[in-house]
């Protein structure tokens, strides 16, 4: 596509509930990033995934969080027994593999956790 | 790890001055340095970088940032502020000198530009 997309834009959920947030990053993008952004605060790494190789972890908070990539394109992070601490905006980027590419950002999921 | 200190959290700037928006970072290796801008209910979307080359970078929107390797510093200026480049700033790097690939971002700059 021309952009990254994230679906859904809003997400509220109860506590202790699952959630599954998709990122469709642009066609040929081989790396896929997801960062979390609280209210107030910067971005935190969450994981990233480049091409086939082993997604790098390191990022994810609890091992309530996990994500994966079907096909090298879509993206779908779950958040498992959700909690109030989770309520962030997530947002999705891509970039061709390269690092001296920048990101281009989706326009990211607002969860919120009642 | 490759870290990124935005010191200031809010510049406010009248309309037509110039702005500053500054941003150090630490890495291992080379840096690859990167600002992002976030307009309000907007993802975040690249201004500009450096990668090597001339240490004095333009990006869109007229903005341009300054690369020092001895200051460890990448601050993003303009010559002339207007009201609309109100927004949060975000300062990124990625270390050449480790095997990460990610960027890690600063804390993030709110400018506020006034009429």
């Amino acid at each position: 596509g021309a952009g990254v997309s994230q679906s859904p834009s809003n997400k509220v959920t109860e506590k202790g509930k699952d959630v599954e947030l998709r990122c469709d990053p642009i066609s040929g993008h081989t790396a896929l990033y997801w960062y979390r952004q609280s209210l107030g605060q910067g971005l935190e790494f969450l994981i990233y995934f480049q091409g086939n190789s082993a997604p790098d972890k390191s990022g994810l908070p609890s091992d309530r969080f996990s994500a994966e990539r079907t096909g090298g394109s879509v993206s779908t992070l779950t958040i498992q027994r959700t909690q109030q601490e989770d309520s962030a905006v997530y947002l999705c980027a891509s970039s061709l593999g390269n690092r001296a590419y920048g990101y281009t950002f989706g326009s990211g999921t607002r969860l919120t956790v009642v | 790890a490759q870290s990124v200190a935005q010191p200031e959290d809010q510049v406010n700037v009248a309309e037509g001055n110039p702005l500053t928006v500054k941003c150090t970072y630490s890495v291992s290796g080379n840096p690859y340095l990167f600002w992002y801008v976030q307009y309000p209910n907007r993802g975040l979307q690249f201004l500009l970088k450096y990668i090597t080359g001339d240490n004095l970078v333009k990006g869109s929107y007229g903005f341009e940032a300054e690369f020092n390797k001895s200051q460890t510093s990448f601050h993003l200026k303009k010559p002339s502020a207007l009201v609309s480049d109100s927004a949060l700033y975000f300062c990124a790097v990625r270390d050449t000198g480790t095997n990460n690939n990610d960027m890690r971002f600063g804390a993030g700059t709110r400018l506020t530009v006034k009429p």
